[in-house]
């Protein structure tokens, strides 16, 4: 059974960086048939994906966050990791990792998501 | 990017109720539409993939059908633990995946 789990800071300054990584057990990070994926969820709204990393290192990012952003993965350690630089009132929102299947695009495994609140 | 139009957005119904709720993609989606259930503080679960498929251990009171540009989940009949915000999500169009808005199902 693949377990994600997301660690990092719950509050976060206005205009610095929020970081975040994803700790996987369970299944290697390296297996080629997934993506690794971080969503937000903002309070009571629906779900936006962040963007992606393969075990290689290639990335995609949403075109919304993608001059914020960067992903990257440390396969020795089974993490991945998110940084969103200039974060504002509106970055407030619960951040998940997944699992994304490479050819048919599901999230089958999901951690229990962190509550990121970006306040001074 | 495609736009995904849940309907309802929330929907009350009495255990064993049948429950449909539709996705309504912008343009043809083939079958690449997976569907999920998130309860309250929890992560969302995948309950079909590829619009009809069940996922791993789902019961099989859940069902999807559609292809294209529409869509259907059902709940053939309601269980007090379906009570769950339930959304759908394309990928048709990669690498972007977008997700429909919710559909909220509550107990009568």
């Amino acid at each position: 059974q693949v377990h994600l789990q997301e660690s990092g800071p719950g509050l976060v300054k206005p205009s610095q960086t929020l970081s975040l990584t994803c700790s996987v057990s369970g299944g290697s990070i390296s297996n080629g048939d997934y993506y690794w994926s971080w969503i937000r969820q903002h309070p009571g709204k629906g779900l936006e994906r962040i963007g992606y990393i393969y075990h290689s290192g290639r990335t995609y990012y949403n075109p919304s966050l993608e001059s914020r952003v960067i992903i990257s993965v440390d396969t020795s350690k089974n993490q991945f990791s998110l940084k969103l630089s200039s974060v504002s009132a509106a970055d407030t929102a619960v951040y998940y990792c997944a699992r994304e299947g490479f050819g048919v695009k599901y999230f089958d495994y999901w951690g229990q998501g962190i509550l990121v609140t970006v306040s001074s | 990017d495609i736009q995904m139009t849940q309907s309802p957005s929330s929907l009350s119904a009495s255990v064993g109720d049948r429950v449909t709720i539709t996705c309504q993609a912008s343009q043809d989606i083939n079958n690449y539409l997976n569907w999920y259930q998130q309860k309250p503080g929890k992560a969302p679960k995948l309950l079909i993939y590829d619009a009809s498929n069940l996922a791993g251990g789902v019961p099989s009171r859940f069902s999807g059908s559609g292809s294209g540009t529409h869509f259907t989940f059902t709940i053939s009949s309601l269980q007090p633990e379906d009570i769950a915000t339930y959304y759908c999500q394309q990928y048709n169009a990669l690498p972007p995946v977008t997700f429909g808005q919710g559909t909220k199902l509550e107990i009568k």
